[in-house]
């Protein structure tokens, strides 16, 4: 059974900072996707990571893909508070579009 | 350009009720998934549709079924309410059935089990 975790859960971050959220998934997949979510709000595409040492970016978000370690990372550059969401990864093992999520990533970016 | 549509936005139902969920897919898109978030965790896969058929299944009980109409939109029925059944329900549509599609997400229907 395929697993994804991500961390860490929760993280509060000054604007202005730096960090990085990691997904961990068990089983081989070269499919991965980021999403975002806002609170009451549905889920919003940000990335799609479909190689190994794939890399996406835009604006201040940065994913990356690395299948051989079974890692994705999701780096925030110079955080700003509209940046404050629900990230998730999700992963994808099925010959289409079954996703299998995480646990999500709760960023609060304060001023 | 409509998204992905889903009715109601809200209700309220008893243990051992049933529910309906509808679902409009965005246009052009042919294939409707649906997910279940419980507060606080990520979406679970539940069946996907396409061709009005069910395609894939995850790891739900028969008293969740689905249908699919001619025109790709999707119903999402629950048998049989739990409290457990409480969430947030999701609609997600994309083109084809195959490869990496990325998925459209509606803004989901709120299931309270009383």
């Amino acid at each position: 059974e395929l697993k994804v975790e991500q961390n860490p859960l929760f993280l509060s971050m000054q604007e202005g900072k730096n960090y990085t959220i990691y997904c961990n998934y068990s089983t081989t997949s070269d499919r991965l996707y980021w999403y975002r979510q806002d609170p009451g709000k549905s889920l919003e595409s940000l990335f799609v990571l479909l190689s190994n040492g794939a890399v996406k970016q835009e604006g201040r978000l940065m994913a990356s893909l690395d299948t051989k370690a079974r890692l994705s990372t999701l780096h925030i550059t110079a955080a700003v508070h509209d940046l404050s969401a629900t990230y998730f990864c999700a992963v994808d093992m099925s010959t289409a579009s079954k996703l299998t999520f995480g646990t999500g990533t709760r960023l609060q970016v304060t001023l | 350009d409509a998204g992905v549509t889903q009715s109601p936005t809200h209700l309220i139902k008893t243990r051992g009720q049933q529910v309906t969920l509808r679902c409009s897919p965005k246009s052009g898109h042919d294939t409707v998934s649906w997910y279940q978030q419980a507060l606080g965790q990520g979406p679970q896969f539940i069946f996907q549709y396409y061709e009005e058929e069910e395609r894939q299944r995850g790891n739900f009980p028969d008293r969740f079924s689905g249908h699919q109409f001619p025109n790709y939109s999707s119903e999402l029925n629950v048998n049989a309410l739990l409290l457990g059944d409480s969430a947030l329900y999701l609609c997600a549509s994309s083109f084809g059935f195959s490869g990496a599609n990325v998925l459209t997400f509606g803004a989901g229907s709120r299931l309270t089990v009383l």
